[in-house]
């Protein structure tokens, strides 16, 4: 699809347990973007990749938090030892970046809904 | 964090015009104003951005305030299908992310 994709779509897990949600850009963004939404809340930015720059990961509330992206694509957000407080739909986000990081708009895929039991 | 401050709810008829209001008191001269919009269910889909100058598409109109610290949302004909959260948000100056607060919930009567 052109979309942003996003897997899986829901996701349940153990509390403790390690979880890996994975993200696929719309072909040629550069910018790639994950945001955090609990129930009822805002979205609550977590990282921010650009090109080949440094990401921007100060939106990242623990250090069982990380995220990667390889070959300037893909992403995967991991969450290690998952904890209840970790339960939200994690969504996530591509845009043209670049000369357009200011303008061009962010396309989002459907998110991953995560609960911690 | 660049801040904006909306109302929690607002609610209009169908066929009738909605102003959705925002403050950004905290913007600077280079950052955009963005508008999404999130449907139940769905990830947040982009509405309209701009800078300095009103703006219009197929979608809403945005009216930007002179001192740039408040911009208005306009749909001009609500429709049931409008009915979804309003975010507000402009991207930081130095780097290209946005700052989503809790939006605006929009409720259309019919």
């Amino acid at each position: 699809g052109a979309g942003v994709s996003q897997s899986p779509s829901n996701k349940v897990t153990e509390k403790g347990k390690d979880v890996e949600l994975r993200c696929d850009p719309i072909s040629g963004h550069t910018a790639l973007y994950w945001y955090r939404q609990s129930l009822g809340q805002g979205l609550e930015f977590l990282i921010y990749f650009q090109g080949n720059s440094a990401p921007d990961k100060s939106g990242l509330p623990s250090d069982r938090f990380s995220a990667e992206r390889t070959g300037g694509s893909v992403s995967t957000l991991t969450i290690q030892r998952t904890q209840q407080e970790d339960s939200a739909v994690y969504l996530c986000a591509s845009s043209p970046g670049g000369r357009l990081r200011n303008t061009g708009e962010l396309f989002f895929g459907e998110g991953s809904r995560l609960t911690v039991l | 964090d660049a801040k904006t401050t909306q109302p929690n709810s607002m609610e209009s008829n169908e066929e009738e015009p909605v102003h959705l209001p925002c403050n950004h008191s905290t913007i600077s001269g280079t950052d955009y104003i963005h508008w999404y919009r999130q449907l139940p269910s769905q990830g947040p889909e982009y509405v309209i951005h701009g800078l300095t100058s009103n703006v219009n598409n197929r979608m809403a109109s945005l009216a930007i305030a002179e001192d740039r610290k408040s911009s208005t949302l306009i749909l001009h004909r609500a429709t049931l299908r409008d009915a979804a959260v309003y975010y507000c948000t402009f991207r930081g100056s130095t780097l290209g992310r946005l700052y989503f607060g809790r939006g605006t919930q929009l409720t259309v009567w019919p």
